[in-house]
């Protein structure tokens, strides 16, 4: 059974204060892990997908990377509105189906 | 990517009541989820819903409980049934359209049970 396990549970962050969230992962075969930014009272958006150890991912202030355990979600001089939870997810069958984590929600002040 | 649209976004329901939850997709999909979101925890998958045939339930899910429908390449309902205060959360569809290996959520639907 997939396993996936993040931290912190919630980050505080002041404006400008770069942080790494991480994503600990155990799955009998990586097909892909996938990085979701969740909204209060929204559905999550998709983010990032990275297949293999090694593999990094950017886009304007988050940069994810991946190795064989564990995935990082880099925020780089954050700002209020990426105050979110992230979630991150595995997926290891050929059958698209998902298994989540518990979420970091990120408070970013100004 | 794909825009998907469920109804109701939320509701206020008694107990032992059932609640019919829509999902509308703008595109022909293949695979098409259901999952359900338990305040402050991470999204569990229900089932997989496949077109033409019954779903597929994960286990701690059955069919009396959470009947699905697929009557089209664009289009589920999940119903929750019996309902009871437990049931109370977000449920969410989810689709993965065809070529794409990332999965695409609706906005949710926010279910409370009194």
């Amino acid at each position: 059974e997939d396993q996936v396990t993040q931290s912190p549970e919630a980050l505080r962050l002041q404006e400008g204060e770069s942080s790494s969230l991480n994503c600990s992962y155990t799955v009998s075969g990586l097909r892909g892990l996938f990085w979701y930014r969740q909204d209060p009272g929204k559905g999550p958006e998709f983010l990032f997908t990275l297949y293999s150890a090694g593999e990094e991912k950017e886009k304007e202030r988050l940069k994810a990377t991946l190795t064989k355990k564990e995935s990082f979600l880099h925020i780089t001089a954050p700002k209020p509105e990426d105050s979110a939870t992230y979630l991150c997810a595995v997926n290891s069958g050929g059958d698209y189906k998902l298994s989540f984590g518990a979420g970091t929600t990120v408070t970013v002040r100004a | 990517s794909a825009v998907i649209s469920q109804k109701p976004s939320r509701d206020i329901c008694q107990r032992g009541t059932s609640l019919t939850i829509q999902c509308q997709v703008d595109s022909q999909v293949t695979m098409m989820f259901w999952y359900r979101q338990q305040p402050g925890q991470s999204l569990t998958l229900i089932a997989t819903a496949n077109q033409g045939s019954e779903a597929t339930y994960e286990s701690g899910f059955v069919i009396d409980k959470f009947p699905i429908s697929r009557p089209n390449l664009t289009f589920s309902t999940l119903t929750v049934s019996n309902m009871s205060p437990e049931d109370s959360s977000i449920y969410l569809c989810s689709v993965h359209p065809t070529g794409n290996t990332e999965a695409f959520f609706g906005q949710g639907t926010r279910l409370t049970v009194v």
